[in-house]
């Protein structure tokens, strides 16, 4: 099972709004709905963002929301903040009672 | 709260064994799925492994099949890996992480140890 396509690196401006993508195939993204998102900080321990493609578990900001279109996932994060700086990553089932993350996206708040 | 801290790691040649701990506390550890995590230096995460919460199904990623062993004791709150015939590939950081979904396995982790170092080299 390949890692999911995320792009290496975006970037935004305080305020701004990013969005980022999360590219599997009709095996994983495109068959189920269980889709997540995890922000980690360097040396830190993973976060729960978002679940079931577009659930947010108390405690998250809902300046972080979450979609899903066919075979690509999205992560949009808006008002960016300083703390928003770290890296992303999604996660799908993949049938059979196996997950796979996507590569990750490091997020810089210019 | 919840909290989950994992024990075992370190150095250990190619071909050796270690056991990975996580002690578990501030819910009911028996009421949850829990799944073992991995991150490699200065790479992404990668799913390793989940036990159900009664121990009853475990599955692995292909890379560790037939080497790696997860398995709980409910009674003692406490999930493990047993970790055979180590590759220098599996070096990293290993994490272990509660699904979401009381009595179920969805795969949303959300809680997680502060993860283990585990370095495989001669």
């Amino acid at each position: 099972q390949s890692a999911l396509t995320q792009p290496r690196s975006v970037s935004g401006s305080p305020g701004q709004s990013v969005t980022i993508s999360c590219t599997g195939s009709a095996s994983d993204v495109g068959a189920y709905n269980y889709v997540s998102w995890y922000q980690q900080h360097p040396g830190k321990a993973p976060k729960l963002l978002i679940y079931d493609v577009n659930k947010r578990p108390s405690g998250v900001p809902d300046r972080f929301s979450g979609s899903k279109s066919g075979i690509t996932a999205s992560l949009t994060i808006s008002g960016l903040q300083a703390e928003d700086e770290a890296d992303y990553y999604c996660c799908s089932y993949t049938g059979s009672f196996g997950w796979v993350f996507g590569g990750g996206t490091t997020l810089t708040v210019l | 709260q919840v909290q989950l801290v994992e024990s075992g790691g370190g150095v250990v040649q190619p071909g050796r064994s270690l056991r990975l701990s996580c002690t578990a506390s501030g819910f009911s550890f028996s009421s949850y799925g829990m799944h073992w995590v991995r991150q490699a230096p200065g790479k992404g995460l990668e799913w390793v492994a989940v036990i159900w919460y009664d121990g009853t199904n475990r599955y692995y990623i292909d890379s560790v099949k037939g080497r790696f062993t997860i398995s709980r004791d409910n009674s003692k709150n406490t999930l493990y890996l047993q970790m055979n015939s180590l590759r220098p590939e599996d070096t990293a950081v290993y994490y272990c992480a509660r699904d979401l979904t009381v009595g179920g396995t969805n795969g949303w982790f959300d809680y997680w140890g502060q993860g283990i170092l585990v370095t495989v080299s001669s």
